[in-house]
């Protein structure tokens, strides 16, 4: 069973917009998250993070809001730029600070389009 | 300020070999933790290392083992390998006891015929 899921394998956004990604889970221990991009050949880069604690966490041009009732966070990336093409991963930890092993979804493929 | 690195890149072996993977972390963490990244999968949890000692484990079976040294570096080994154990490996580390955000390396990318 998949414990964190993201839905949707591909997004395309044009250039200067908003993207969205989401992301659903199912454990209830879960108290900490993270969003990872991917560029092909490389290894995934951390963007940022948010704790059960708050809803919302912001770091330039990102935001993840956290909905703690429904399970569902999603990212925010606004505005949308060329290099932001990449696979973006949703991740959860049940120990503040992703100390634990972390659980992945599969995945989302955004495209950005000139 | 070095970030985790990872060797082999690439490697092929056959099904029965054994393989190891290595991993040094980034500089100042304490903790290294080890992925499988199937195709089209997002990475899956197999172990993680601190104080030389293994402190969790994901679903994978004693097939997969590690270890890791006093410099904080570590090995992944996997045993009687399967055509199934192709993937790309990603080694993370983390600081001050597991209590913070893993930063992954590049991945080895394993192929098993």
């Amino acid at each position: 069973d998949q414990q964190v899921k993201q839905n949707s394998p591909s997004l395309s956004v044009q250039e200067g917009r908003i993207s969205i990604l989401n992301c659903d889970y199912t454990n209830s221990m879960f108290d900490y998250f993270l969003w990872y991009k991917k560029y092909p050949a490389e290894g995934p880069t951390f963007l940022i993070s948010i704790s059960s604690i708050k809803d919302k966490n912001e770091d330039g041009r990102f935001t993840v809001f956290l909905n703690k009732s429904a399970k569902h966070l999603s990212l925010h990336i606004v505005p949308s730029q060329p290099g932001d093409s990449a696979v973006y991963f949703c991740a959860a930890s049940a120990n503040r600070g992703g100390a634990d092993g972390l659980t992945f979804g599969k995945g989302t493929h955004l495209i950005i389009q000139p | 300020d070095a970030g985790v690195t990872q060797s082999p890149t690439h490697l092929i072996k056959t099904r029965g070999q054994q393989v190891t993977l290595r991993c040094s972390p980034k500089s100042g963490h304490d903790t290294v933790s080890w992925y499988q990244q199937a195709l089209g999968q997002g990475p899956q949890f197999i172990f993680q290392y601190y104080e030389e000692e293994e402190r969790q484990r994901g679903n994978f079976p004693d097939r997969f083992s590690g270890h890791q040294f006093p410099n904080y570096s570590s090995e992944l080994n996997v045993n009687a390998l399967l055509l199934g154990d192709s993937a790309l490996y990603l080694c993370a580390s983390s600081l001050q006891g597991g209590r913070g955000t893993q930063y992954f390396g590049p991945g080895t990318r394993l192929l098993v015929l």
